[in-house]
């Protein structure tokens, strides 16, 4: 199994106040990936990195931003948590491209929040 | 127009059956790559099966087998003997190499599969 963790794994907040998610990675792959996963909606893109600094936006992106200061380390940051951002996180990684520019994205356990 | 099309929000399947899951997809790029991921009820996301658009035999992995239909944009998953633990939701996914770096998926919304005795 990709060496990927999340912390939290679970989080209750309330609106307005600001949420940082973690992920870390042991696997010293180059791509990170934050989606938000809802009924109805499968996972959506919020934000990827590409390298050290390096970073852009996905599908979802509004009222979240990211950093990514180490290989390992990928941050979300909910500035101010509303209630529509209560979903499950995951963070997923993947390797410098490979066959046809194709590789498999691994995914981390999930992180819940609930913001009230 | 949605991405990644799955049509079937549930299906049931007998053990030790065949069952097919479909997806269909939207894209204008030569060269793209569709994957299909598990989720358990314990809510890992798990990597199945890849599909590269040049390949031009379907992939397979153990009791995993891609239909890979190009003309009709269509990747549906084929999952041979069923068994109690293939019980989950799954994802097709598309990878379109003409949208730039960061090899971004776009996920369909879900199949949900239950394997009955």
């Amino acid at each position: 199994d990709a060496g990927i963790t999340q912390s939290p794994r679970h989080k209750v907040t309330e609106t307005g106040t600001p949420v940082t998610l973690r992920c870390h990675q042991t696997e010293n792959h180059r791509y990170m990936y934050w989606y938000r996963q809802d009924p109805g909606h499968g996972l959506r893109l919020i934000h990827y990195s590409y390298g050290v600094k390096d970073t852009d936006k996905g599908e979802v992106s509004d009222g979240y931003s990211v950093s990514r200061s180490k290989t390992e380390d990928f941050l979300l940051t909910l500035e101010s948590a509303t209630s529509s951002q209560t979903s499950v996180y995951f963070c997923a990684i993947s390797e410098s491209l490979g066959r046809e520019g194709l590789s498999e994205q691994f995914f981390g356990p999930g992180t819940r929040l609930t913001v009230l | 127009a949605q991405k990644i099309t799955q049509t079937q929000p549930g299906m049931f399947v007998q053990e030790k059956e065949a069952v097919t899951l479909d997806c269909t997809y939207d894209t204008s790029d030569p060269s793209y790559g569709l994957f299909w991921y598990k989720q358990p009820s314990s809510g890992e996301m798990i990597f199945l099966i890849y599909q590269g658009s040049y390949d031009q035999q379907n992939a397979t992995e153990g009791r995993y087998s891609l239909n890979f239909q190009k003309a009709r944009k269509s990747a549906n998953l084929v999952i041979s003997a069923s068994q109690l633990g293939d019980s989950a939701m799954y994802f097709c996914a598309m990878r379109e190499i003409g949208t730039g770096g960061g090899n971004k998926l776009t996920f369909g919304t879900g199949t949900q599969l239950k394997v009955e005795l």
